[in-house]
């Protein structure tokens, strides 16, 4: 069973160009967050989907900043025109449907953003 | 306001000497307790957690954390450390605000170095 993908790993844009990052959950998981981790800082909180829905995007910036979870495919958080500020680690984890096995979260490898 | 304290940016242990790594917190309501470890240019591994029960959790590792509800307070601890547990590892709560979903609130991390 493969764990939480993210890709690309590493991902180099210039300032004013766009950064998609993928995430794929693990196989039976219909639940996906995403953290932004600045440099020498814990990871916040950006946004919460479910399949086909955004239910929480208290912590995504709101310009530029956009993210969807379709129903078939990854899940993929948009950054367009990004800024020098932008760069920063961005984890995604997923977890399975309500129950108890829920409250974990299981973390993807991050996608590594520098923006130049 | 919700939020999880790790008053140590960095803990160092000799080898074969047991480690703690603090952690306190501030929620309403009950709290949902997670540590992770992230080693360098990866993801974050998923250590333990407390939801209710005993106030001793048993996780990965060796890893052990105590929840203490009247100092808010969930230590991180192994009895003999290792040098290949050296990495950064952070402290979590859901946030109990949101709507029975699992945003998780971290901390800033602390980098635990252990030398042999």
């Amino acid at each position: 069973n493969a764990g939480v993908m993210q890709n690309p790993r590493h991902l180099v844009r210039r300032r004013g160009q766009e950064a998609r990052l993928r995430c794929s959950p693990m196989k039976g998981h219909s639940h996906v967050y995403w953290y932004r981790q600045l440099p020498e800082e814990g990871l916040k909180f950006m946004v919460y989907l479910q399949k086909e829905n955004i239910i929480d995007e208290s912590g995504m910036p709101k310009e530029r900043f956009s993210a969807e979870f379709p129903k078939e495919g990854p899940s993929i958080l948009r950054i367009q025109q990004v800024v020098r500020g932008d760069s920063a680690a961005y984890f995604c984890a997923s977890s399975p449907p309500a129950g108890w096995a829920s409250y974990e979260q299981y973390f993807g490898p991050g996608t590594r953003l520098t923006v130049t | 306001a919700q939020s999880v304290a790790q008053p140590e940016d960095q803990v160092n242990v000799a080898e074969g000497n047991p480690l703690t790594v603090k952690c306190t917190y501030s929620v309403s309501g009950n709290p949902y307790l997670f540590w992770y470890v992230q080693y360098p240019n990866r993801g974050l591994q998923f250590l333990l957690k407390y939801i209710t029960g005993d106030n001793l959790v048993k996780g990965s590792y060796g890893f052990e954390a105590e929840f203490n509800k009247s100092q808010t307070s969930f230590h991180l601890k192994k009895p003999s450390a290792l040098v290949s547990d050296s990495a950064l590892y952070f402290c979590a709560v859901r946030d109990t605000i949101s709507g029975g979903y699992n945003k998780l609130i971290f901390g800033a991390g602390t980098r635990l170095a252990v030398h042999p």
